[in-house]
This record gives structure tokens, C-alpha cells and sequence, in this order.
């Protein structure tokens, strides 16, 4: 079974630019997960998708950040403009379902901000 | 709020066990789990405990819970150098999991 795709692994921007990252879950998976990970730090969500709802956006800085999952497979996550504190590892997970689901993730985009 | 807390870093000699600690804070937290993360890489699911049980060994991984002092931990028997990483706690609040900051194991001949 395919695991979480993610892509490009990774980027460097100037600040003020925007970037894009796509993720794939397992397929068959209705919840999908962005998190932010800062170096030294665990991951923190930033959105949580059930199919192709938003379920917590609570702590997605939406002046900047926004994220879509259309037909309720993939994703992208999108930045614009790029602050220099985004510099951060983007993780995608999925789960089958809500509420404890084992959350499996993707190899993660590695974002540099200069 | 939410806090979980780990010890930053733990160094041990291959073939010695090694006891990663995790301090959380959600008394309802229905599952506790741990991750591991290479260098480069995404987190790997290593295992995790349901809230009513107190121990739960698979191979040479075994996780102990006491809820009472909300302590979490993970032994790893043997140690190997393949087992150097970062190791995450995280506990389920509401529907989200919530990491702790890693700790860093290092495992040397």
C-alpha cells in the first residue's frame, strides 16, 4: 500500500514570495492533516480536512495561509507571502477517520525563507 | 493548556535499553502514541497505548502509562544504532494529536 506523497521535498523562497505544496493521502483516507514543524519543535496542525470540509482550521494563520482539498483527495497548502519565521518542515498526514485515528505521514516539505 | 513535555536528548550504548520519558497534560486523552523521526524523513507510527491499559510491549518496544501521574514512557530493548532518531510523544485532544518536542536519541557503538 502507497504511503502519504508529498511534493517538492524541498524549497527555498525569498520573503514575500508564495509557495505551493501538494500532498496525496493513503488512499481511502477521509481525514487529512497539514502540520508545521519549526526546527527543534514537534509538529504543530495547522488544518485538519474530513473529506473535503474544513473540521479545525483554529491555528492556520488564514492572512496568509490557506489550504483547499476540492474533490476530497488531495491537497495543496499555500503560502502567500512567505515569512521568514514560515521557514519550517510542512508534514502531511491522513487517517481512515476522526477521533484517534492512527495518523500516518508523508516524508514532509522542507521550507527555507531567506 | 496544552503541554507535553520529553526530555530533550539520551545517549546510550548499543545493546543497553533506553527509557524515553513524556509528561502530558489531557487526563481524557483516550490514546497516547509514540512517533519516531529519522533525519530528512516524515514520522513513523511505533506504537500506542489506549488509555485503560497500564503496559503494552510489542517486540522490543514496551510502553508504560500511569495516568495517575500522567507519565508515558518508551523502553526499547537492545538498543541499535538503526534506533538512533527523534522520538515524539503526542496525546489525542479533541480529535488532534498533540506532540511533544522530541527527544533525541543517540545510540553509539
Amino acid at each position: 500500500e502507497a504511503g502519504v506523497a508529498q511534493s517538492p521535498r524541498y524549497k527555498i523562497i525569498e520573503k514575500r514570495q508564495s509557495v505551493a505544496f501538494w500532498c496525496n493521502p493513503i488512499s481511502g483516507h477521509a481525514t487529512l492533516y497539514w502540520y508545521q514543524q519549526i526546527l527543534g519543535q514537534g509538529p504543530k496542525l495547522l488544518i485538519q480536512f474530513q473529506n473535503n470540509g474544513v473540521v479545525d482550521d483554529s491555528q492556520l494563520p488564514k492572512d496568509r495561509f490557506s489550504a483547499e482539498r476540492l474533490k476530497g483527495v488531495d491537497s495543496t497548502l499555500k503560502i502567500q507571502p512567505a515569512k521568514l519565521e514560515d521557514s519550517a518542515v510542512y508534514l502531511c498526514a491522513s487517517s481512515l477517520g476522526l477521533a484517534a485515528e492512527t495518523q500516518y505521514f508523508g516524508p514532509g516539505t522542507r521550507l527555507l525563507v531567506l | 493548556g496544552e503541554d507535553v513535555e520529553q526530555s530533550l536528548f539520551l545517549s546510550v550504548r548499543e545493546g543497553d535499553s533506553s527509557v524515553i520519558n513524556c509528561t502530558y497534560t489531557d487526563s481524557s486523552s483516550t490514546y497516547l502514541y509514540w512517533y519516531k523521526q529519522e533525519p530528512g524523513a516524515g514520522l513513523q507510527l511505533l506504537t500506542y497505548i489506549f488509555s485503560n491499559m497500564d503496559m503494552k510491549q510489542d517486540q522490543r518496544l514496551t510502553v508504560l502509562l500511569n495516568k495517575k501521574d500522567k507519565h508515558l514512557s518508551l523502553r526499547i530493548a537492545d538498543t541499535q544504532t538503526g534506533d538512533s532518531a527523534i522520538y515524539f510523544c503526542a496525546e489525542v485532544d479533541t480529535d488532534k494529536l498533540i506532540f511533544g518536542t522530541g527527544t533525541r536519541l543517540q545510540v553509539f557503538p
